[in-house]
Parts: C-alpha cells; structure tokens; sequence
C-alpha cells in the first residue's frame, strides 16, 4: 500500500514571500502521480499541481512549482510571492494510475501573514 | 462551467438512523469516487464507480454502500448511523477519456453531523 507523509501540520509566511511545503511518500511502483491539493476555509478541494513519475521534468504552475525527487520519495510544493488568497490547507496525494483514488497525507496548514 | 454537485450540502441525522448523500458528475463523466474527511483529518477514499459498476473499495463500513445509476449520478446510502460517521463526504467526477491521467473534480461536499 502508498503511503504520503507531511510533517509539517503548520506553517506561516509573510505575503510575498516564498515558502516551500514538504511532502513524501513511499511505493514499489516506478509509474505514478503525485498531487498538491488546496482546501480553503470553504472547504472545497482544489488541485493546485500535478507530477507524473515517469516525467524528469518538475511541474509548474504559475507560482506554484515542485521539487520532484524520485529516488528520495520526495515531493515537495514552492509557493513563490505568497498571497493573502494562499491561506489553506495543503494535502499532498499520490495515485498509482492517473484514473484511481487518491490517497492523501495528513496535510499542512499554510497561513499567509499580511 | 458545470461543476460536481452534492446534495444536501448539510446533514443533521440522530445516532441509528439512515442517510443519503447525493452526487452528481459533472456532464459527460463516467466515474464518480466517494471520499470520507473527518474532523481535522485528511480525506480517505471510501469506493468508486465506473460505468455504473463498482471499481475499487477502500475503507467504506458495512453499514454504507453506493451504487451509480444510469444517469451517472452517485448515492451514498449510510444506515445505524455513529457519532463517528460525522464528517465531510466529498465526491469527485472524472471521465474516463482513455488518457493515462484523468483530472477528479470535487464536489463542495457534503456535511454529516450525527447526534
């Protein structure tokens, strides 16, 4: 079974910052996907970048981009010029085809200090 | 543009009783996923659809089962309700394109309180 890890619960950030959230994850597969969600205080859940294993190239999205470490089982999230809007709860989740559940790990709650 | 939609969007059931969430996918999707977020927790899946059969089974109890109906829409049936059921159910639509990576969107959720 996958399993992702993020030890950091909390973190805070000036706005316009940068700040990076650490995730890992444990497989025996070579092939899979690793997301980042964001959950605001709506509670909806919002992708917010994807990586797919087979790609060397790191993901990125506007301000947000990875550091995809395959060996190390290591996906980490880097949030440059942080906004106010960047306030959430963060999970990191893995999937071992691009079409199955997701598995999420416990999340880290970013707050964004004006 | 069209998004999940679950109804209702909160629950407030009596310990032992039944409920039933509703999902419907976004237009043209194929598989609809459950997944269970329980205070402070992070979301766990409970069982997916695909083509109005079941997919895959996580964690879901005995008391709950789902089902896809023609439609395509998704109901989450949970009987004997327990205090431990409270939580927020999220349902997520994909289609299956055929691609190797098939985006889920979430619904808003659905809130259960169980008292």
């Amino acid at each position: 079974a996958q399993t992702v890890t993020q030890s950091q619960p909390e973190m805070s950030v000036q706005e316009a910052e940068t700040v990076t959230l650490s995730c890992t994850y444990d497989t025996s597969e070579s092939n899979y996907y690793l997301f980042w969600y964001k959950q605001p205080p709506s509670r909806q859940m919002i992708l917010v970048i994807r990586q797919e294993a087979y790609k060397q190239q790191n993901a990125t999205e506007n301000r947000f981009s990875v550091n995809f470490q395959k060996a190390a089982k290591s996906f980490s999230l880097k949030i440059s010029d942080s906004q106010l809007g960047d306030t959430a709860m963060y999970f990191c989740a893995f999937s071992l085809f691009g079409n199955e559940k997701l598995t999420f790990g416990t999340g880290t709650r970013l707050t964004i200090i004006p | 543009a069209a998004g999940v939609i679950q109804s209702p969007r909160h629950l407030i059931k009596e310990k032992r009783e039944t409920a039933t969430l509703k999902c419907y996918p976004i237009p043209r999707h194929d598989t609809v996923y459950w997944y269970q977020q329980g205070p402070g927790q992070d979301p766990q899946f409970l069982i997916s659809f695909y083509e109005k059969m079941q997919s895959d089974k996580g964690s879901i109890p005995d008391r709950f089962s789902a089902q896809q109906f023609s439609d395509y829409h998704s109901e989450l049936n949970m009987s004997s309700l327990e205090l431990g059921d409270s939580a927020l159910y999220f349902c997520a639509s994909s289609q299956n394109s055929g691609e190797s990576y098939n985006e889920q969107f979430f619904g808003p959720g659905t809130r259960l309180t169980v008292l």
